[in-house]
């Protein structure tokens, strides 16, 4: 089926260890978007594609880093992970000129302890 | 920057109307959205409406838009106990490479 896959779903991480995260859309869509979900906090920008090759920073990019080789894929990663990172990631793609195509990815839980 | 808030919490009984509200800062938004997000899941898009448009109805789902005072709300009529999750209402403008911007969030318990 269509639609942006996000791996790993869950993830448990020691402090400092360093990881990435992958998502992928099937859908040829321009627009990547990586969001992290805090409780109380709603859903903040980290960084954001708008196409293959291109990367912006979004409202909590700090500690993390992303990158965009190939249009389907859209990589965040965290060189070394801190407890504040502790949140469920989600990935998110859409087409350009289609306002209500956003599609999210089911999310990916990380731990840092 | 821009702003979304919501309530965070909105207790009805099953069978009653539900109505819940968002506040957004940004006076170019285009799209507002509402989106619902059950326990352990994804988020799931409800309904959008843009700018120009006071109300849009979607069977139970009601969207009421009043751009003077920047104010967005979402009516769930006969609301049922499959209605119980978290709602986000979020806003975009062309102008920001399509961002959207979230609510905290309206956690929405159905009681019997």
């Amino acid at each position: 089926n269509a639609g942006v896959t996000q791996t790993p779903k869950f993830r448990v991480l020691k402090t400092g260890q360093s990881m990435t995260l992958l998502c992928a859309q099937d859908m040829n869509h321009e627009y990547m978007y990586w969001y992290r979900q805090d409780p109380g906090m709603g859903l903040r920008l980290i960084h954001y594609s708008v196409g293959e090759g291109t990367t912006a920073k979004g409202e909590v990019p700090d500690g993390y880093n992303v990158s965009r080789l190939k249009k389907q894929n859209f990589l965040l990663g965290l060189e070394s992970a801190a407890p504040s990172q502790t949140s469920v990631y989600f990935c998110a793609s859409r087409s350009q000129g289609n306002a209500g195509g956003y599609t999210f990815g089911s999310g990916t839980r990380l731990t840092v302890v | 920057g821009e702003d979304v808030e919501q309530s965070l919490f909105l207790s009805v009984r099953e069978g009653d109307s539900s109505v819940i509200n968002c506040t957004y800062t940004d006076s170019s938004s285009t799209y507002l959205y509402w989106y619902k997000q059950e326990p352990g899941a994804g988020l799931q898009l409800l309904t959008y409406i843009f700018s120009n448009m006071d109300m849009k109805q979607d069977q139970r789902l009601t969207v009421l838009l009043n751009k003077k005072d920047k104010h967005l709300s979402l009516r769930i009529a006969d609301t049922q106990t499959g209605d119980s999750a978290i709602y986000f209402c979020a806003e975009t403008n062309t102008g920001t490479a399509s961002k959207l911007t979230f609510g905290t969030g309206t956690r929405l318990q159905v009681t019997l």
